[in-house]
């Protein structure tokens, strides 16, 4: 049931653009991103519901493919800020319980 | 509580002793989740509780593995002979629940180290 992201692991300079997908099994209704820093609690970043919607927060936005049932996270001009992992939480129809992916790495360097 | 609040934030234990960790939700969240993360890794799901259902207990790794929610709000995860692969973060999280509302917030976890 754990979706896959990919890549596990990200290196940037500021101002360089990354993306960051994740792949599930099974259908979706909702997909989560979330971003961890070292040492602290993941904290939410966006939700996409089913209907193929694209949301964006700053500079960071997202897609979710209902009927591929992936989703990507797009990070344009990175920051120092942007760097943590990164994790995808995926609501499988029929539950409402969210199950997180194995995690991408971001580091942004000067 | 403004925040998802655990306790002990760390806890060191002997192999084979028993330990609790406890997780006070937001207040009004329904659903409240328990995940572990080990060191490096990512966020295994442990159990789900959702108002007054039943748990969804079907990340718990073994039976020494239990938990509790007593009246919708405070959780306990239980930990019996504790064995040194149980070493991780445990991170509780709440929400206000339902299909596509289930926007997490995370406390700040309890650190287990078994020795």
């Amino acid at each position: 049931q754990q979706p896959v992201q990919s890549p596990q692991a990200v290196i940037l300079r500021e101002g360089e653009d990354a993306v960051i997908n994740c792949s599930s099994s099974k259908a979706l209704y909702s997909v989560h991103w979330y971003r961890q820093k070292h040492g602290e609690a993941p904290v939410f970043l966006m939700i996409l519901l089913k209907g193929g919607e694209q949301k964006g927060h700053d500079k960071i936005s997202a897609s979710f493919n209902e009927k591929k049932q992936q989703s990507s996270l797009y990070l344009t001009a990175s920051q120092l800020s942007y760097s943590g992992t990164y994790f995808c939480g995926t609501e499988i129809y029929n539950t409402d319980k969210l199950i997180f992916g194995t995690g991408t790495r971001l580091q942004v360097f000067p | 509580g403004a925040g998802v609040s655990q306790s002990p934030s760390n806890k060191v234990t002997e192999k084979g002793k028993d330990v609790e960790l406890r997780c006070d939700p937001i207040s009004g969240h329904t659903a409240l989740y328990w995940y572990r993360q080990s060191l490096g890794q990512g966020l295994e799901f442990l159990i789900y509780f959702q108002g007054n259902s039943a748990p969804d207990k079907s990340g718990l790794p073994s039976d020494r593995f239990s938990a509790e929610r007593t009246g919708g709000s405070v959780s306990t995860l239980t930990i019996q002979r504790t064995q040194q692969e149980d070493s991780a973060v445990y991170l509780c999280a709440s929400s206000l629940g339902g299909t596509g509302a289930n926007v997490l917030t995370f406390g700040a976890g309890s650190r287990l180290t078994v020795l």
